[in-house]
């Protein structure tokens, strides 16, 4: 059983630029949720998708946005990057809503 | 954003020590969740907490969910240095009054062993 894997690991942007982060969930698992976890701050919520559905989003700009595909895998999209988006991106997969979450590593963006 | 109180903040122990942290929310949790974080990786499950009161070890790791449903508590026994890390509580909140199945973080606790 493969666990939550994402990509890239690592990852320098442009202030302005956009970028997408993939993550693909544990197997069995059909909810993913995405957090921002900016140095020394605990994880932040952006949003979870439940079924390739958006089920509860935190407090993100609409240029946070996110999909999720028919095999649950997810991406998520940041537009115009700014230089406060700089932070590491996890991704969790849960085997349902509100059941416990198993997290990727993470990836680490840097905006310059 | 919503974030959660942990303390302390961050600690240095012997190694051998007991430590103890405890995570406090304003509003009511039904799932309280530890996590262990190390540098570059994401966090990991220790616990998870389902009812108020309930006592649940893993190894030398003891968490308890408040009787008020506001607060969790994590203990260490006699702390190894592989002990260090960041540790995370983590609650969700009743999905009718929050709307979503969302997990509140805390501001974690640094944990770092002296040999």
């Amino acid at each position: 059983e493969t666990g939550v894997t994402q990509s890239p690991t690592h990852l320098i942007k442009t202030r302005g630029q956009q970028v997408t982060l993939r993550c693909s969930s544990q197997s069995g698992h059909n909810t993913v949720s995405w957090y921002q976890q900016a140095l020394g701050q605990g994880p932040q919520f952006i949003f979870q998708y439940y079924r390739e559905e958006e089920n509860g989003r935190g407090n993100f700009p609409p240029r946070f946005s996110g999909l999720q595909f028919p095999n649950y895998s997810s991406e998520l999209n940041v537009n115009a990057l700014e230089l406060d988006d700089s932070a590491l991106y996890l991704c969790a997969s849960s085997l349902d809503q509100g059941t416990v979450y198993t997290f990727g590593s993470g990836t680490r963006l840097t905006v310059v | 954003g919503q974030q959660l109180n942990q303390s302390p903040q961050s600690m240095f122990i012997q190694e051998g020590e007991d430590v103890s942290m405890n995570c406090t929310s304003s509003s009511i949790f039904n799932t309280w969740l530890w996590y262990k974080q190390e540098p570059g990786e994401g966090p990991v499950l220790l616990i998870a907490l389902y009812k108020a009161g309930e006592l649940t070890s893993n190894g030398r790791l003891t968490a308890q969910f408040g009787i008020t449903r506001k607060d969790s508590f994590l203990n260490i026994s006699a702390s190894i240095p592989s002990d260090v890390g960041i540790y995370f509580c983590a609650g969700r909140p009743w999905v009718l009054t929050s709307g979503t199945y969302k997990y509140i973080f805390g501001t974690g606790t640094r944990l770092k062993v002296l040999a």
